[in-house]
């Protein structure tokens, strides 16, 4: 059984670039959340993708995008980018069931530098 | 608006000594609380969980206490060790916002000799 990989796992990026992101979530998961963690803070939920579909968001601008692909794979897309946008990106997966809570599991995280 | 919170950035243990770590909530529809540990430069990893049905689950020298009344859940381990050192997380959700999970700021573990 794999765990959950991310990729790259690091990066620097212009201010205004555009970013992708990507992680491959554990087999046997259907749900991949994606988080921003920034030095000295918790990980702060972005949003969670449930069976290919936007099931919640955290409080992201609209330039911060994902998607899930049919297995399960994510891609976490981040446009104009801005300095404050630094930040340990995380992604993690579970096997999302409605109604009932698990543990999700995490990626080693992309450490993302705007410049 | 931080929904979770962990007071002590820092705490330093002797190896072989108990820790104790709290986490406090003010969102009272949490019902499913998550204790991570994380090493520099690697993702969070879990270490143990616990329903608001429960106010206590041990997994070997990890046990997660659950006080609903007072907002308030804690992590022992004992005994602890150097490998302990690390940043431990707490985090909730709800049933409704399942997987979607809210984190403290973290405290940082030190386990000295």
């Amino acid at each position: 059984e794999t765990g959950v990989t991310q990729s790259p796992t690091h990066l620097i990026k212009t201010r205004g670039q555009q970013v992708t992101l990507r992680c491959s979530s554990q087999s046997g998961h259907n749900t991949v959340s994606w988080y921003q963690q920034a030095l000295g803070q918790g990980p702060q939920f972005i949003f969670q993708y449930y069976r290919e579909e936007e099931n919640g968001r955290g409080n992201f601008p609209p330039r911060f995008s994902g998607l899930q692909f049919p297995n399960y794979s994510s891609e976490l897309n981040v446009n104009a980018l801005e300095l404050d946008d630094s930040a340990l990106y995380l992604c993690a997966s579970s096997r999302g069931q409605q109604g009932s809570n698990t543990e999700a599991f995490f990626g080693q995280g992309t450490r993302l530098t705007v410049v | 608006d931080q929904q979770v919170k962990q007071n002590s950035p820092s705490l330093s243990v002797q190896e072989g000594r108990i820790s104790i770590l709290n986490c406090d909530y003010t969102n009272s529809m949490f019902d499913y609380f998550l204790w991570y540990k994380k090493y520099p430069a690697e993702g969070p990893t879990f270490l143990i969980s616990i329903s608001s049905i429960k106010d206590k689950n041990e997994d070997g020298r990890f046990t997660v206490f659950l006080n609903k009344s007072a907002k308030h859940l804690s992590l022992h381990i004992v005994p602890s060790q150097p490998g302990d050192s690390a940043v431990y997380f707490c985090a909730a959700s709800t049933l409704s916002s399942w997987g979607k999970l809210q984190f403290g700021a973290g405290t940082q573990v030190v386990v000295t000799p």
